[in-house]
């Protein structure tokens, strides 16, 4: 299986800030990666796919970039519906791996 | 409205049989790939296998090959879950997933609200 390294895994931000979170692949993916919100209690939500491509009804100010190992999610100014777990997940096999997560907290 | 509704909460004991289910609607069940995804408490996600209803190609996590069953019945457009003696450390939420068409089966886009399955003496 090919393993999602996210970093960090939890981090604490204010509104209004800009928020990095990276994935790394454990091989070159190209650019076969997802990632998702998660809220508590809730299901998944695809926000992007292809490794950039905006999810339809997803906001703008989430952007996603990388190909081959190394991928980043950045949300451009954090809102308060933005506070959830964040998942990146590969497509590059036929077994697709998710990250570990990264919990995207209230300072 | 495309929608995966899948069935309700589970509290079985270790060595029990289970199977659960996830009904498809809004859509063309056998044109689309339908998988589980599973969440332990407080952990993250993992992919676990998929299935094709359309004719029936099935693909598994190595991590899951040989402990669950995964199977659909196009004609009530019901995939399925199944184990054949769940061990406590099935304890967890079962997602239903139906993957974005145009790739493959590779982004999960429409997901159920999840199945809670607890395995305890």
């Amino acid at each position: 299986d090919i393993q999602m390294t996210q970093s960090p895994s939890s981090v604490s931000a204010s509104v209004g800030d800009r928020v990095t979170i990276t994935c790394r692949a454990s091989q070159g993916i190209s650019s076969w990666l997802a990632w998702y919100q998660q809220k508590p209690g809730k299901a998944p939500k695809l926000l992007i796919y292809a490794a950039s491509s905006l999810q339809s009804g997803v906001p703008s100010r989430f952007s996603g970039s990388g190909s081959g190992t190394d991928f980043t999610l950045t949300i451009s100014s954090l809102q308060p519906e933005d506070f959830a777990t964040y998942y990146c997940q590969q497509a590059n096999s036929f077994s697709l791996t998710f990250g570990g997560g990264t919990k995207v907290e209230i300072k | 409205e495309v929608q995966l509704v899948q069935s309700g909460a589970e509290v079985k004991k270790p060595g029990e049989s289970l199977k659960i289910s996830c009904k498809g609607s809004g859509y063309s069940f056998t044109s689309y790939w339908i998988g589980w995804v599973r969440q332990m408490p407080g952990k993250g996600l993992e992919w676990m296998g998929i299935i094709y209803p359309g004719d029936s190609d099935t693909r598994y996590s190595p991590s899951f090959q040989g402990q669950v069953t995964i199977s659909a019945d196009k004609s009530i457009s019901t995939a399925y879950l199944q184990w054949s003696s769940l061990k406590a450390s099935d304890t967890a939420m079962y997602y239903c997933v139906r993957p974005q068409p145009g790739y493959y089966y590779y982004y999960m886009d429409v997901w159920g609200k999840g199945t809670t399955v607890t395995v305890s003496s």
